[in-house]
């Protein structure tokens, strides 16, 4: 069963705006971490954010995390049409670290 | 490149039959993991391995089954084959049986006619 939900399904934004994207859980977790995949690819391991710390920055990429309302959003800035792909957030909310990922957000970034 | 390598990149076959994917992790990882993506069920974990013995279990048929050699490569095994069995299937893999970041091969497309 999927642990993590994405919101929104698909959004489609303008090259150089910001993008926002928010996942929701269902249980405790460990980390909560955020993947890209383009079409039809592997998924990409983007960033880890754990479970004592409430924000992280990687490049254009900002992380948040609520544990209380078991909740994060990954902000992407300043888009690009290569950001133009699929972003799962996923948890390792177990003892074996079998992580979960959600159905993911659909991002396009139009030029 | 990930460094996890899949075979095969694309697979048809009939129903009822069987299939062997095959997954390569990268060098000095030591955990394997099996996901199942399709449109209607989204990404779905199946099962996971660590240095050849099975750590968890997600939502893995029972036609299906996977093994992890002294090797460290591991098989999905998928038998009986049905159209609903059509999806990508990943593997990926991470260090420790607890890791931060697991890397991704690039999966291998089933087709099941």
């Amino acid at each position: 069963s999927q642990q993590g939900e994405e919101d929104p399904q698909a959004l489609s934004i303008q090259e150089g705006e910001n993008a926002t994207m928010n996942c929701s859980y269902k249980t405790s977790i460990n980390n909560l971490q955020w993947y890209r995949q383009n079409s039809g690819r592997g998924l990409v391991h983007l960033i880890l954010i754990r479970s004592n710390e409430r924000e992280k920055h990687s490049g254009r990429l900002r992380v948040t995390l609520d544990t209380s309302k078991k909740s994060s959003s990954l902000l992407i800035t300043a888009s690009r049409a290569a950001d133009t792909a699929s972003y799962f957030c996923a948890t390792d909310a177990g003892r074996n670290n079998d992580m979960r990922f959600g159905a993911g957000t659909r991002l396009t970034v139009k030029p | 490149d990930s460094g996890v390598t899949q075979t095969p990149k694309h697979l048809i076959t009939a129903t009822g039959q069987r299939v062997t994917l095959r997954c390569s992790p990268r060098s000095g990882d030591l955990s394997v993991y099996w996901y199942q993506q399709s449109l209607d069920q989204g990404l779905q974990f199946l099962i996971q391995y660590y240095n050849g013995e099975e750590r968890a279990k997600g939502n893995i048929l029972e036609r299906f089954s996977a093994q992890q050699f002294p090797d460290l490569h591991s098989e999905l095994n998928l038998s009986s084959l049905e159209l609903g069995d059509s999806a990508l299937y990943f593997c990926a893999s991470s260090v420790g049986v607890r890791a931060d970041t697991i890397y991704f091969g690039e999966g291998s497309w089933l087709t099941v006619v």
